[in-house]
């Protein structure tokens, strides 16, 4: 069975400096992994997916298929950065489901 | 445009009635899900459907029903509803050919 973990619901940061939001799975094949965030009074909305290898907004993740990790970073936090950040993996191909993490609740304080 | 609405936002209901939340998209995705959202346990998936007439059970479909009989709707009824089905939930649709889903602002219930 697939899983993904998000080991801190709670993460408080100071604006300027690095967050990273922790996320581990675990799944035997070759998973697709995403961030999704959620601000607030606004709709759940994709941030990241690993196979783009872009930056949103500042944040970075890498695959560690060794570690099993998908860790979102950001060099320098924004006071608009607070908000809750959802990982969540598919298996890939034609399968369509999502299974999300539990999420991390980021604070970015002045 | 949001092109994924659902409704209402917010209800409140006794236990024991039918409840039903809409969901409704105009990308004509062939993919549709429902999630529940509570604290400390993230987004579980109810049901999904890949198509119209076509719908399977998530991880959490007890209590729930759903039917897709046009492409764009993908109503969530709550037969009986009970204090457990206090939640947020979500509706989300995604195209053939990704794994990206796009949500809905949500439903907000509450079962007295």
């Amino acid at each position: 069975a697939q899983r993904v973990t998000q080991p801190e619901k709670l993460l408080s940061v100071f604006k300027g400096a690095p967050v990273e939001l922790k996320c581990n799975y675990s799944y035997s094949g070759s998973p697709e992994l995403f961030w999704y965030v959620q601000y607030s009074r606004q709709r759940l909305q994709l941030l990241l997916r690993h196979i783009s290898r872009e930056s949103i907004k500042g944040f970075t993740a890498d695959l560690n298929k060794g570690e099993t990790s998908f860790h979102l970073k950001k060099p320098f936090a924004q006071e608009e950065d607070s908000a809750m950040y959802y990982c969540a993996l598919t298996s890939g191909g034609s399968n369509y489901k999502l299974t999300f993490g539990k999420g991390t609740l980021l604070t970015v304080n002045p | 445009d949001a092109g994924i609405t659902q409704s209402p936002r917010y209800k409140i209901t006794e236990t024991g009635r039918q409840v039903t939340l809409m969901c409704h998209q105009t990308w004509s995705h062939s993919y549709m899900f429902w999630y529940r959202q509570d604290l400390g346990h993230g987004l579980r998936l109810i049901y999904y459907s890949a198509a119209a007439d076509i719908t399977d059970k998530g991880e959490v479909p007890d209590g729930y029903v759903v039917s897709r009989s046009k492409t764009e709707n993908f109503p969530l009824t709550l037969e009986s509803a009970t204090r457990s089905q206090t939640s947020v939930y979500f509706c989300a649709s995604s195209a053939t050919g990704t794994n990206i889903q796009y949500f809905g602002a949500g439903t907000r219930l509450s079962v007295l």
